[in-house]
């Protein structure tokens, strides 16, 4: 039983082209998010959602536009792809964060999807 | 000044040994901490969370200091399978979970 899942695995595309990633999680959270970890393995968040609601934007270029049809699906589609794109993109869910207070919660990740510009 | 910083090592050690792995944290207002672990091609998986007071998982025990800003991570009777990366991460802020990442600290284990 999958937890978060992500399709496609891989992705290999040429520069200008428009992708799409899925990602679906079966853990009833209520908060996703989508994290980039490029070449040097830097991990960083781009977008969180909860509830199908955007709560965080890290300042990342329009060209991604994160979609929540549902608080089960968080899809990631990139437009106009660059040869800069091209990372590990990671998929994540947790459990909704009390509004005040310090407690985080545990995040799941999906096994990833492996883009490549070319 | 990054806001989580790690050694990136890596650290060779034999099985056996005991490691340790620092970190610290530029936001002093930064209220949650954990170490995640990073297999190679895999995806991250929470290690163990850190408490003040310190906490202990088995082998693995985690240390915070709020006043120097920096975390620890202490490995004791390194296994081969405990060869991963080791992230450091920090919520810098309360309410939405905006975890901030380590670049990670690399431990090999040896036979």
């Amino acid at each position: 039983d999958t937890a978060v899942s992500q399709t496609p695995k891989y992705l290999v595309t040429q520069m200008g082209n428009d992708k799409s990633i899925k990602c679906e999680q079966n853990l009833g959270h209520d908060t996703m998010y989508w994290y980039k970890q490029d070449s040097k393995k830097f991990l960083k968040i781009m977008f969180s959602y909860n509830n199908k609601e955007l709560i965080i934007n890290e300042t990342v270029p329009n060209r991604f536009s994160p979609k929540s049809p549902d608080k089960a699906h968080l899809n990631l589609h990139i437009n106009s792809l660059e040869l800069g794109d091209s990372a590990v993109y990671f998929c994540a869910s947790s459990q909704a964060p009390p509004m005040t207070g310090a407690l985080s919660y545990e995040q799941y990740f999906g096994p990833g999807t492996r883009l490549t510009v070319t | 000044r990054k806001e989580v910083e790690q050694d990136p090592g890596p650290f060779n050690v034999p099985e056996g040994a005991t490691v340790a792995f620092n970190c610290t944290y530029s936001n002093s207002a930064s209220q949650s901490f954990f170490w995640y672990r990073q297999d190679c091609r895999k995806e991250p998986k929470l290690l163990m969370s850190v408490y003040s007071s310190g906490n202990e998982d088995g082998r693995f025990t985690a240390q915070l200091n709020r006043a120097s800003q920096y975390i620890s991570l202490l490995i004791r009777d390194s296994k081969l399978s405990d060869s991963a990366t080791y992230l450091c991460v920090v919520n810098p802020s309360t309410g939405f979970q905006k975890l901030v990442f380590g670049t990670g600290t690399r431990l090999l284990v040896s036979p």
